[in-house]
């Protein structure tokens, strides 16, 4: 099945340990974010990808890096992991539906990142 | 102003009963609507969504739109325990094509 897959689910660092977490897509979009999400609370736009082109958000910390080698892969680097960093992230895909020009976008199961 | 905001809940509502769920917007200009089920600790997925004004069905699940009112809803009909989730509001953001903005999402629980 076509789906967006995120390694690992789990990931535990130490604080200053640099941390990448990875997203690949079979979906074959264009298109590729990463949230943050922390409990109970809307999930943040960290940065996209439109094809090759990066897109930050204004108030995405400079720690956060990423990179995307080509169509189906994406990595999120955390140069330096502070515990206020510990939260779930999560990756989507998407891509527009004809006419309609409805851009959905489908997650990946998460990866959750603890920092000791 | 949050750009979505929705209640947090929690909603509890009987099995087999209506749970109805609010999501209002600020942004006049927004087009496109998402309704997101995020169970515990693990990824949002994608219910429905929604352009138009009125109501749109999709088996037990209706959204509504009223853009004038800047509001969103969605009914759950027939709730199932299975149907115990947070329920996550998403707006296209402007004439941005690719960003939405979340809310935090109302929890729902449907007591057997």
């Amino acid at each position: 099945d076509a789906m967006v897959i995120q390694n690992p689910r789990y990931q535990v660092t130490q604080f200053g340990k640099p941390v990448t977490l990875s997203c690949s897509q079979t979906l074959n979009h264009n298109v590729m974010y990463w949230y943050q999400q922390k409990s109970s609370q809307a999930p943040k736009l960290l940065f996209h990808y439109y094809d090759k082109d990066f897109n930050n958000e204004a108030d995405t910390p400079d720690n956060f890096q990423s990179r995307r080698p080509n169509t189906s892969f994406c990595f999120l680097d955390i140069r330096s992991p502070g515990l206020g960093d510990a939260a779930m992230y999560l990756c989507a895909t998407s891509v527009s539906r004809g006419g309609t020009g409805v851009n959905i976008q489908y997650f990946g199961a998460g990866t959750r990142l603890s920092v000791l | 102003q949050k750009e979505v905001e929705q209640n947090s809940g929690p909603l509890s509502v009987p099995e087999g009963a209506i749970a109805s769920l609010n999501c209002t917007y600020s942004d006049r200009g927004s087009q496109s609507f998402f309704w997101y089920r995020q169970y515990s600790g693990k990824s949002p997925e994608l219910i429905m969504f929604i352009y138009s004004n009125g109501d749109k069905e999709d088996g037990r699940f209706t959204a509504q739109l009223n853009k004038a009112s800047q509001y969103v809803s969605l009914l759950i009909r027939d709730s199932q325990p299975s149907d115990s989730a947070t329920y996550l509001c998403a707006v296209k953001v402007g004439s941005n094509d690719y960003k939405l903005s979340f809310g935090a999402g109302t929890t729902v629980t449907v007591r057997a």
